[in-house]
């Protein structure tokens, strides 16, 4: 079965904090990818990053990056100096290579508030 | 601005109404998707349309009907909904619904109300 857990159901910071947000997931494939997505009020569903399960090199974007864990099966997403406009819910997503035609596995959410 | 484009942004129907939502992208892309998602939860998927055939239907109930003219274009017929059917209905839409790499690209989503 796969599953993800994102344990942090609100995390509240003031601008310019660096935030983690934790994903932990459960899979029994070997090859699988790892997304996150970026829900603002507005309601769109923004893809930020995915990672292929061979991939274990951690990503930088800007003030976003990611580390990418499989000892720990984690990809948690870190917002470095943080911005009103970071406020969102965000999503960490699976998908395995038997991914049952298009079937996403999604996390609870995080939701993050960034005070100014 | 989003590639995947959902009208209308807000629907107000009775329990009686025929209604419909309509996706449109222009990604080429040949898997196409609709997503409920209620408040403080993350989307459950509902339909998967690969290469504008019905490729998977999570048992929703039949007053959802989706129908996919063309690979661009993706539509939710709604009919005789119930107030808890009320929710964000998201489309996505992804380059091949088979590869588990392809990331899902989300339109801005109809808040539907069912009074």
């Amino acid at each position: 079965a796969q599953k993800v857990t994102q344990a942090q159901t609100e995390i509240s910071v003031v601008e310019k904090e660096d935030v983690t947000l934790d994903c932990v997931y459960e899979t029994r494939d070997t090859t699988y990818y790892l997304f996150w997505y970026k829900q603002p009020p507005s309601g769109e569903l923004v893809f930020l990053i995915r990672r292929n399960s061979f991939d274990e090199q951690n990503e930088i974007s800007g003030r976003y990056s990611w580390n990418f864990q499989k000892s720990t099966s984690s990809f948690n997403f870190t917002i470095t100096a943080s911005q009103v406009v970071d406020s969102a819910v965000y999503f960490c997503a699976l998908s395995g290579v038997d991914n049952q035609g298009g079937k996403l596995i999604f996390g609870q959410g995080t939701e993050l508030s960034v005070k100014p | 601005d989003t590639e995947v484009t959902q009208t209308p942004k807000h629907l107000v129907m009775g329990m009686t109404n025929k209604k419909s939502l309509k996706c449109e992208q222009h990604m080429g892309h040949r898997a196409m998707y609709w997503y409920k998602q209620k408040a403080k939860k993350p989307p459950e998927l509902m339909f998967v349309y690969s290469y504008e055939k019905l490729s998977i239907n999570e048992s929703v109930p039949s007053r959802f009907s989706p129908e996919c003219p063309n690979s661009s274009l993706l539509n939710l017929h709604l009919h005789a909904l119930q107030p808890e059917d009320s929710a964000l209905y998201l489309c996505a839409s992804s380059q091949d619904s088979l590869r588990a790499n392809s990331p899902l690209h989300f339109g801005n989503g109809t808040r539907l109300t069912v009074t």
